[in-house]
């Protein structure tokens, strides 16, 4: 069974810009979770989406979004790109609904980079 | 936001040692796991406790869910080179609800050979 996937694995923008991030859950699995990584914050919690529902949203501005397919697909934008959006975004795929409590599984994550 | 106190932060050790890290809370988790992550990928799960007092191996790797459901921890045996990245713990809160995943700030595992 394919893992989770995400596109564009590396990416450059310039500040003011904005961008779109891609990930495919693993087959079967409806939940979807992203998560920024940054060397001095760790993993901090974005959003989960369920069935095309947000069901859960971390503590970042109104400029981090997101959305849900109804193939579980899922997309995450970050509007007018700061310099501090440099990180690491990854997307974890779960089977079950939020709350469940399941073993999520990364993707290898997409690498932004803001000038 | 709750969290997990990770340790140690970082390890230096010889090919062949034995590594001991593990991660406490105040607060009590239903579910612990462990990930590993090397260098500009994702976290991969190594192993998953969902019973206070399981102990689980995945090859040279051993996990143990604490008695009192606020500790978890993972031992290494015989360390190699491929070893080195950095092991991340994550658990879910006791009657949290919908509240996501809590994750340690990571051990950052070194292997010399």
């Amino acid at each position: 069974k394919a893992g989770v996937t995400q596109t564009p694995r590396y990416l450059i923008k310039t500040r003011g810009q904005q961008v779109t991030l891609s990930c495919s859950p693993i087959s079967g699995h409806r939940s979807v979770s992203w998560y920024q990584q940054t060397p001095g914050q760790g993993l901090q919690f974005l959003f989960e989406y369920f069935s095309e529902t947000q069901r859960n949203k971390g503590n970042f501005p109104g400029r981090f979004s997101g959305r849900q397919f109804s193939n579980s697909r899922s997309e995450m934008n970050v509007s007018t790109l700061e310099l501090g959006d440099s990180a690491l975004y990854l997307c974890a795929s779960s089977r079950g609904r939020p709350g469940a409590q399941e073993t999520q599984y990364f993707g290898p994550g997409t690498r932004l980079l803001v000038l | 936001g709750q969290q997990l106190n990770q340790s140690p932060q970082s390890m230096f050790i010889q090919e062949g040692e034995d590594v001991s890290m593990n991660c406490t809370s105040s607060s009590i988790f239903n579910t612990w796991l462990w990930y590993k992550q090397d260098p500009g990928e994702g976290p991969v799960l190594l192993i998953a406790l969902y019973k206070a007092g399981e102990l689980t191996s995945n090859g040279r790797l051993t996990a143990q869910f604490g008695i009192t459901r606020k500790d978890s921890f993972l031992n290494i045996s015989a360390s190699i080179p491929s070893d080195v990245g950095i092991y991340f713990c994550a658990g879910y809160l006791r009657n949290s609800g919908n509240t996501p995943l809590v994750f340690g700030k990571g051990t950052r595992l070194s292997v010399i050979a």
